[in-house]
């Protein structure tokens, strides 16, 4: 099983809501990613899980809230969100651990809606 | 600060002939370069990687060239074929920072028939 999967595909929520973003894979991968991407943007970290553990948090506002876990989950917790907020949202897991990355697995993303 | 940048957000090549996509970094500690293929609604797939160590890296009809001291590398797709059209990118990364990649903007690929 070489896939990234992620659900929902498309959500659509308004700035009241509590929502979450998922992420799963089974490649036994130690290091799973979040990353924000704009239309006609390059995709931009967010957040970065080594051995379930929060490794890296690229200053990211408190209205979103990473959680993993076990090896093989992502979550994205989304509260109070705000419409510049509407972003495909990837995830993404590598076999490195903290000396390396290898290259990085994407799943096919969310596309994330705030109204 | 953009530390990685692909100038062209374009490029249209025929069928068959060879494609040259570049990319520009500014980060003299980046030590690690892959390339990334995304078709629209899909997220990034890993082509090729190359490590600071090596100048070239080949993988079937993809090669990346690296050239450190014009902090320079580009991706070679020969022959080039109607499937490879979609939105390249290039990253960077430090090796040992934990997986942190930096994205170039992307270079739009088409391939015509």
């Amino acid at each position: 099983d070489t896939e990234v999967t992620q659900t929902p595909k498309h959500l659509v929520m308004g700035m009241t809501n509590k929502k979450s973003l998922k992420c799963e894979q089974h490649m036994g991968h130690r290091a799973m990613y979040w990353y924000k991407q704009k239309a006609k943007k390059p995709p931009e970290l967010m957040f970065v899980y080594s051995y379930e553990k929060l490794s890296i948090n690229e200053s990211v506002p408190s209205r979103f809230s990473p959680e993993c876990p076990n090896s093989s989950l992502l979550n994205l917790h989304l509260h109070a969100l705000q419409p510049e907020d509407s972003a495909l949202y990837l995830c993404a897991s590598s076999q490195g651990d903290r000396a390396s990355i290898g290259e990085q697995f994407f799943g096919p993303g969310t596309r994330l809606t705030v109204l | 600060d953009q530390q990685v940048k692909q100038n062209s957000p374009s490029l249209s090549v025929q069928e068959g002939r060879i494609s040259i996509l570049n990319c520009d970094y500014t980060n003299s500690m980046f030590d690690y370069f892959l390339w990334y293929k995304k078709y629209p609604a899909e997220g990034p797939t890993f082509l090729i990687s190359i490590s600071s160590i090596k100048d070239k890296n080949e993988d079937g009809r993809f090669t990346v060239f690296l050239n450190k001291s014009a902090k320079h590398l580009s991706l070679h797709i020969v022959p080039s074929q109607p499937g490879d059209s979609a939105v390249y990118f290039c990253a960077a990364s430090v090796l040992g920072t934990g997986g942190k990649l930096i994205f170039g903007q992307g270079t739009e690929l088409s391939v015509k028939p």
